[in-house]
């Protein structure tokens, strides 16, 4: 089935450090591929999102590519702040219609910025 | 627009109470479904429904019902709760066409 692999956390930078979290995943089909973010004590909030194949998404400063060829969709942003703490969630979508597109997370990576 | 809500907000429950996690959406989605959140193992799906009156199994089932007559509400039961059930639930919706996945701020539940 399909699965997707964060690197292990947590993850502790100071501000205005690059920010790289590694994930990748295994599917069939045509998958999209999303990052989540989730503040304490919060729900999950969509960052960002690529719905095929050399596609960029990008939102408040972060970026993160779909590679088919090394089935990975790495989260990176130049210049982190203290705000950007937080746990980060790699996510795929099957798209498929039967199972209602049904999303399958990663572990999650805690993030947290240091001033 | 209030998006996806869920109610309570925290719940404490004894092993073996019944109680009954709300999800209501008014976005006319017709895609809902229940994840749990568990440490180090990020969400994993519950039930989902692809549209009112249909309902299918995820990942983690069991100890869990669902149903959904309306498109704006999907509950989730626990008809006898267990301690292995503690854990954070997340409901989420999103249109049948494709896109986003919009994600309800969650239950807190302590099974004793």
């Amino acid at each position: 089935g399909d699965s997707v692999t964060q690197m292990e956390g947590p993850v502790t930078l100071s501000e205005e450090a690059f920010l790289t979290i590694n994930c990748t995943y295994t599917a069939t089909g045509y998958p999209s591929l999303f990052w989540y973010v989730q503040y304490p004590g919060e729900g999950l909030q969509l960052l960002l999102k690529a719905t095929k194949a050399d596609d960029k998404g990008s939102n408040k400063g972060f970026e993160a590519t779909y590679r088919k060829e090394t089935t990975s969709f790495h989260l990176e942003k130049g210049s982190v702040q203290v705000s950007d703490s937080a746990v980060y969630f790699c996510a795929l979508s099957d798209n498929r219609q039967t199972s209602g597109s049904r999303l399958t997370f990663g572990e999650g990576t805690q993030l947290t910025v240091n001033p | 627009n209030a998006g996806v809500t869920q109610t309570p907000k925290f719940q404490v429950l004894k092993t073996g109470q019944s109680m009954t996690l709300q999800c209501a959406q008014d976005m006319n989605h017709e895609y809902m479904s229940w994840y749990r959140q568990d440490p180090g193992m990020g969400l994993r799906l519950i039930h989902y429904s692809v549209g009112a009156g249909i309902t299918d199994q995820g990942e983690v089932p069991n100890g869990y019902n669902v149903s959904r007559s309306t498109t704006e509400d999907f509950p989730l039961r626990l008809l006898s709760a267990a301690p292995s059930q503690t854990s954070v639930y997340f409901c989420a919706s999103r249109a049948s066409g494709g896109g986003t996945q919009y994600f309800g701020p969650g239950t807190r539940l302590l099974v004793l």
